[in-house]
């Protein structure tokens, strides 16, 4: 089955630089690759997702990239804000079947 | 996309007994899967809910653990059975269509067992 790898497990960040979280995947059928954005206390929300015939994809502040050869993904933050603090997780599957999400990643942007 | 609710929102409960956990969508869905958060942990998939037959479980999950029902396209619940103070997690149900690959997340169920 599935197997997602998330890095760094926590990320500090000053107000306004990036901040970059990577994922890499272990099923080649994987076709979709979702970040989910979670505040403390609430349930995940889909922030960004992107799928196997796109290499990138952008959206206002936050983008997605995407290398199928080597099988790993990345969420860039652009100029972070404090309310960007939240857990991050990434998540892979194939049309039909059940997310699997790596372990998260706790950002904290400090003004 | 669809919305989601779950009764109860949270409970505690004691060791031995079993809580019934509902997961309610405003429309029909193809997928229906729930999912563990323990706490300050990712996200782990319990079971996938398939409607009109057995759910199927994940490595670790058990049925007689975690009975699973779907009566129908818009409704599932999560039996936690005899439970112990280590299945004190959110519990979340999460939906999405076949034929795409989104889920949305149900708020969770917040559960403690003493």
């Amino acid at each position: 089955g599935e197997n997602v790898e998330q890095h760094p497990s926590t990320l500090s960040v000053q107000e306004g630089d990036s901040a970059v979280i990577k994922c890499t995947y272990s099923d080649s059928a994987s076709n979709y690759f979702p970040w989910y954005k979670q505040e403390l206390g609430k349930r995940p929300q889909l922030i960004i997702d992107i799928r196997s015939n796109v290499g990138e994809k952008k959206d206002q502040r936050i983008a997605v990239t995407l290398n199928k050869t080597a099988k790993h993904f990345s969420l860039h933050i652009t100029e972070t804000q404090p309310e960007d603090s939240a857990v991050y997780f990434c998540g892979a599957n194939q049309a039909g079947t059940a997310l699997i999400f790596g372990k998260g990643t706790t950002l904290s942007v400090s003004s | 996309s669809a919305v989601i609710s779950q009764k109860p929102s949270r409970d505690i409960c004691q060791r031995g007994t079993s809580l019934t956990i509902q997961c309610q969508v405003d429309s029909q869905v193809t997928m229906m899967f729930w999912y563990r958060q323990q706490p300050g942990q990712s996200l782990t998939l319990i079971a996938t809910a398939n409607q009109g037959s057995e759910a199927t479980y994940e490595s670790g999950f058990v049925i007689d653990k975690f009975p699973i029902s779907r009566p129908n396209l818009t409704f599932s619940t999560l039996t936690v059975s005899n439970m112990s103070p280590e299945d004190s997690s959110i519990y979340l149900c999460s939906v999405g269509a076949g034929f795409i690959n989104e889920q949305f997340f149900g708020p969770g169920t917040r559960l403690t067992v003493l």
